[in-house]
């Protein structure tokens, strides 16, 4: 099993662009989730899922929309990226009480 | 609603030292509880969990023991190495498809 993976590794963004950063796994794995990791904040949560075709909000949505085709990827879209979305992107999976995750996106805004 | 609270950091320690990291909790239910640790560089791996009241984790040589009465979590290691320097951080959730809550984590760096 691979796990959780995550492309890119590093993105760099000028203001105004969008992309997708993915997520993929191949543990079948119904609950997935998308965070951020900021200095002095933790990880603050942005959308999950809990099956193909449901997603919904967690605390930071604004600016990030996400869907959910297939059980095994959940990408994270950036419609129009701004300097304060510069951060570091983790995808995590769940099965039970425990979450997998993925090795994370640097993504630099400018 | 539910919220986990770290001790701040960051702490420094010397090789053998005895580590101590403060973690309590708020939450509706009854949680499962875990330690996540992140290495340099590198995503978070899950440290150990316990998922009911007086429960005791560990691997690695730390352990955390589910203590309900005073809502707590803290991590303990008897003697801290250098490979042990990282990012912890304490989680909670209420439920297999319920979100996970985290600490804002705590940078512990250990000096040979």
């Amino acid at each position: 099993n691979a796990g959780v993976t995550q492309t890119p590794k590093f993105q760099v963004l000028k203001t105004g662009q969008s992309m997708t950063l993915q997520c993929a796994q191949d543990m079948n794995h119904e609950y997935m989730s998308w965070y951020r990791q900021d200095p002095g904040m933790g990880l603050r949560l942005i959308h999950y899922s809990v099956g193909a075709g449901i997603t919904d909000q967690g605390e930071v949505p604004n600016g990030y929309n996400v869907s959910r085709s297939t059980t095994e990827d959940f990408p994270l879209r950036l419609l129009s990226a701004a300097p304060s979305q510069t951060s570091v992107y983790f995808c995590a999976s769940s099965r039970e009480h425990e979450q997998y995750f993925g090795p994370g996106t640097r993504l630099t805004v400018t | 609603g539910n919220s986990v609270t770290q001790m701040e950091g960051p702490v420094t320690l010397s090789e053998e030292a005895f580590l101590t990291i403060n973690c309590t909790y708020t939450a509706t239910g009854y949680p499962s509880l875990f330690w996540y640790v992140q290495y340099p560089g590198e995503g978070l791996q899950l440290l150990l969990k316990a998922t009911k009241a007086d429960d005791k984790g560990s691997n690695k040589g730390f352990e955390a023991t589910y203590r309900k009465e005073t809502t707590s979590f803290h991590l303990e290691k008897g003697s801290v190495q250098v490979s042990d320097s990282a990012v912890y951080f304490c989680a909670l959730r209420t439920g297999a498809n319920s979100k996970l809550t985290f600490g804002k984590g705590i940078t512990l760096s250990v000096r040979p």
